[in-house]
């Protein structure tokens, strides 16, 4: 079935430090790929996309590649903000038989806290 | 547009009683999914929910059940709850069709306590 790995952390960075959050999948379909952040007492917000080989997803500073022969989705971003502090997953959604997306299959999620 | 709204936020329940759950989704979205977030076991798909019909379930006992409603709204409810219900619940909804990306947005959640 369908699993996405990504670095659980914690990280911790100081302010305006580069970040990387790796990601790998396992999909048997063409996933969409997806980054979404959760701050503390929050449902999950949607950070960016990418739906298909090569594209990249961006929002915010931050970025994801879509690399379908390492099956990877890593996020980066060049400078934290102490306000980018939040829980940070990896998800991939497969087409079922009948072409739509049915459900998201989530990563474990990273926490990553930013000091000023 | 307004967002996905999840009522309630916060509910405790002693074991044994039931509970539901009520999801309003985005305007115009059809699709509506639930998930568990536990910090054990992390983010879990429960069901998703189109035209009201269920189109996929995921790997939970059957004492958790959903329905959709004619307007796209939905309703989860747990029976006989235990502990290991306890788990913030999130809906979902996603604005069908091949060319969407398969993009889902969440609401705020409700938190349910089982004691």
């Amino acid at each position: 079935g369908d699993s996405v790995t990504q670095m659980e952390g914690p990280v911790t960075l100081s302010e305006e430090a580069f970040l990387t959050i790796n990601c790998t999948y396992t999909a048997t379909g063409y996933p969409s790929l997806f980054w979404y952040v959760q701050y503390p007492g929050e449902g999950l917000q949607l950070l960016l996309k990418a739906t298909k080989a090569d594209d990249k997803g961006s929002n915010k500073g931050f970025e994801a590649t879509y690399r379908k022969e390492t099956t990877s989705f890593h996020l980066e971003k060049g400078s934290v903000q102490v306000s980018d502090s939040a829980v940070y997953f990896c998800a991939l959604s497969d087409r079922g038989s009948g072409g739509s997306n049915y459900k998201l299959t989530f990563g474990k999620g990273t926490l990553l806290t930013v000091n000023p | 547009k307004a967002g996905v709204t999840q009522t309630p936020r916060y509910l405790i329940k002693t074991r044994g009683q039931q509970v539901t759950l009520s999801c309003s989704p985005i305007s115009g979205h059809r699709s509506v999914s639930w998930y568990q977030q536990t910090p054990g076991q992390g983010l879990q798909f429960l069901f998703e929910y189109f035209s009201e019909t269920q189109r996929n379930k995921g790997n939970f006992p059957g004492r958790f059940s959903g329905r959709q409603f004619s307007n796209s709204r939905s309703e989860m409810n747990v029976s006989t709850l235990e502990l290991g219900d306890s788990a913030l619940y999130l809906c979902a909804s996603s604005l069908e069709g091949t060319g969407t990306g398969g993009e889902q947005y969440f609401g705020p959640g409700t938190r349910l306590t089982v004691t």
